[in-house]
């Protein structure tokens, strides 16, 4: 079974706080993925990886920034992290070429006080 | 601009009855649309994907339709028992496009006895 792990289930951290999530997969899959889930608005991806060291750009980058230096591990980097951060981030990742199914993590609450 | 709409009402629907989840789309060309099951602070986990020149895919009590003329996919959970309850998610995967899939804000089931 693919696994994907986030490293917390919950985090509070205070406004202007540098936040580290972290998220690691066993399959050696090449893509991975962070998105953030609000009520309403679904899931949105922050950022995409498709190789060690590569990153693009998702739908809402702003204020977020991510790290891969190794293929199974992907992290999302809150600079100074905001009120208007606090969320649901979910980690997934897909192998290239399979029909793009996506393997997701158990998700982080982060709530920024 | 391009929208994934699925119906942000819950659906409440008795035991043993048959579920029908719509999710349409606009100015999207799917190369493929998969549905995916998220249950309370977990993370999505898929269930079935259909291509865009298929018309209909089942899995066990799991069927999915898809018309692209219409623009639109159904998923049908028949049967349905009280563990159906969840929120499933519609992704599709535009033509043309690596790897990245665009999600439905979902639609939440209950099913009660």
């Amino acid at each position: 079974d693919v696994k994907v792990t986030q490293s917390s289930r919950y985090l509070v951290k205070r406004t202007g706080e540098k936040v580290f999530l972290e998220c690691v997969q066993d399959m050696d899959h090449e893509n991975m993925f962070w998105y953030r889930q609000d009520p309403g608005l679904g899931l949105r991806l922050i950022y995409f990886s498709y190789d060690v060291k590569m990153k693009e750009k998702g739908d809402i980058p702003e204020g977020y920034s991510v790290s891969r230096e190794k293929k199974e591990r992907f992290s999302l980097i809150l600079e100074s992290a905001s009120t208007n951060q606090t969320s649901m981030y979910l980690c997934a990742s897909s192998p290239l070429g399979g029909l793009d199914i996506q393997y997701f993590g158990a998700g982080t609450r982060l709530s920024v006080l | 601009s391009q929208k994934i709409e699925q119906n942000s009402e819950a659906l409440n629907i008795q035991e043993g009855k048959t579920a029908t989840l719509t999710c349409n789309y606009t100015n999207y060309s799917p190369a493929y649309l998969q549905w995916y099951r998220q249950d309370p602070g977990r993370g999505p986990v898929f269930l079935l994907l259909i291509r865009e020149n298929e018309k209909e895919k089942r899995k066990e009590r799991l069927k999915v339709t898809f018309d692209t003329t219409l623009k639109q996919s159904l998923f049908h959970i028949t049967a349905s028992q009280p563990a159906d309850s969840a929120t499933y998610l519609c992704a599709l995967r535009p033509t043309g496009t690596a790897s990245k899939l665009t999600f439905g804000t979902g639609t939440r089931l209950q099913v009660t006895l």
